[in-house]
């Protein structure tokens, strides 16, 4: 079975800090891939970032960036110097290859609030 | 239009009502997908279609019915819903079923049951 963990169920923090979403996965596949989703007030999940697991170079775009490691079956997500705009809920999902094909596993997500 | 639309954005019906939720995708793919998300609950797959045809039906009540005319187009057909079934329901699609393939999601539909 696959299941995708994040602990941090609300998040508050104030405009231009620095701040980091946990996710942890499990699964038996070897061939898998992890997600992150911004989900606004607004309802609709945006697409942020796709990495497979054979891909553990972390990686950054503009103020977000995402450190995937293996050994701790982790992928984290920093966004640095946050403002309010990013106020959403975060959602961290996995699909493997061997057992779910596009299936998406996802955590329960994550508030995070940026105050002004 | 672009991405994925949803429509409506609100929708409000009685117990004893029918109606339907339209998705419709603008990106060529040939997947797509139902998801019910509750208030404190994550998301809930309901539906996948795959060239028109359902592949997967998550032990969803009767009274919800897909349909997928083509592959740009899904509905959900709603009757004789109950309280329970109020939510934000999100469609999504993708291009194939493998693992891996991006899902891009529509605005979702808001639905309330009274």
């Amino acid at each position: 079975a696959q299941k995708v963990t994040q602990a941090q169920t609300e998040i508050s923090v104030v405009e231009k800090e620095d701040v980091t979403l946990d996710c942890v996965y499990e699964t038996r596949d070897t061939t898998y891939y992890l997600f992150w989703y911004k989900q606004p007030p607004s309802g609709e999940l945006v697409f942020l970032i796709r990495r497979n697991s054979f891909d553990e170079q972390n990686e950054i775009s503009g103020r977000y960036s995402w450190n995937f490691q293996k050994s701790t079956s982790s992928f984290n997500f920093t966004i640095t110097a946050s403002q309010v705009v990013d106020s959403a809920v975060y959602f961290c999902a996995l699909s493997g290859k061997e057992t779910s094909g596009s299936r998406l596993t996802f955590g329960e997500g994550t508030q995070l609030t940026v105050n002004p | 239009e672009t991405g994925v639309t949803q429509t409506p954005r609100h929708l409000v019906m009685g117990m004893t009502n029918k109606k339907s939720l339209k998705c419709e995708q603008h990106l060529g793919h040939n997947a797509m997908y139902w998801y019910k998300q509750s208030a404190k609950k994550p998301l809930e797959l309901m539906f996948v279609y795959s060239l028109e045809e359902r592949v997967e039906n998550n032990s969803v009540p009767s009274r919800f019915s897909p349909e997928c005319p083509n592959s740009s187009h899904l509905f959900l057909h709603l009757h004789t819903l109950q309280p329970e079934d109020s939510a934000l329901y999100l469609c999504a699609s993708s291009q194939g079923r493998l693992a891996g393939g991006t899902q891009y999601f529509g605005p979702g539909t808001r639905l309330t049951v009274l």
